[in-house]
């Protein structure tokens, strides 16, 4: 099962900031946290991961909380081509191993 | 240049079919995976293979194998194609497998068995 809870859909208007949470309460303190999206009929394209500081690249910010039980993805100024469905995903440990468990995402629609 | 590109990006085929999904990733990384879109487009890792070796093998039907070559392809053949099998199914690669690391998926192949 998925660590992670999301909003199954949001709406955000173009050019305005997209604001996307996240709750991951059950996450352990060396697991990071990665959003993903994925537009229609394209495979998933990550955004960004963090672990326990704030995070800042070319497409997106993530802000995660002190008691690291959830975060936020912040996309400053959405465009159309924004709008796709966005993952928040916290690993599950397999021995020494990771892998990504995926829930069902948020659709962000940015509207004209 | 395409990073992960997988073939074919369509496959319509009947059921009973074997059938074979190719992917190659032309990054350099160690770890490459195969996952299941299904309808509902929730995702699922299916296998990982790490430099060759198989890692992880989730509870698929023992009718998809992958084959690693070497470790920039890793290929996926299905035996006897059921109608559950339709969905979209997408590699990935990563440079490594345990700790921080950023996956990039393929473009997807929708299977279609009829």
């Amino acid at each position: 099962d998925a660590k992670t809870t999301q909003p199954p859909s949001m709406d955000c208007a173009e050019g305005r900031a997209a604001n996307l949470p996240c709750n991951h309460s059950t996450i352990s303190g060396n697991e990071y946290v990665y959003w993903y999206r994925q537009i229609h009929s394209q495979g998933p394209q990550y955004i960004i991961h963090g672990l326990k500081n704030n995070e800042t690249n070319e497409m997106a910010s993530l802000i995660i909380t002190e008691d690291r039980k959830s975060s936020t993805l912040i996309l400053p100024h959405a465009t159309l081509r924004d709008t796709a469905v966005y993952y928040c995903i916290a690993p599950m440990s397999m021995d020494s191993n990771y892998q990504l468990i995926w829930g069902a995402g948020t659709k962000l629609i940015i509207k004209p | 240049d395409t990073a992960v590109s997988q073939t074919p990006k369509y496959l319509v085929t009947q059921m009973g079919n074997d059938k074979s999904i190719k992917c190659e990733q032309n990054l350099g990384h160690d770890t490459m995976y195969w996952y299941k879109q299904d309808s509902k487009k929730f995702l699922k890792i299916m296998f990982s293979y790490n430099n060759k070796e198989l890692i992880i093998n989730e509870t698929v039907p023992n009718r998809f194998s992958p084959k690693s070559p070497d470790k920039a392809h890793l290929n996926l053949h299905i035996n006897s194609l059921e109608l559950g099998d339709s969905a979209v199914y997408f590699c990935a690669s990563s440079q490594d497998f345990v700790g921080v690391t950023e996956a990039f998926f393929g473009q997807g192949t929708r299977l279609t068995v009829v």
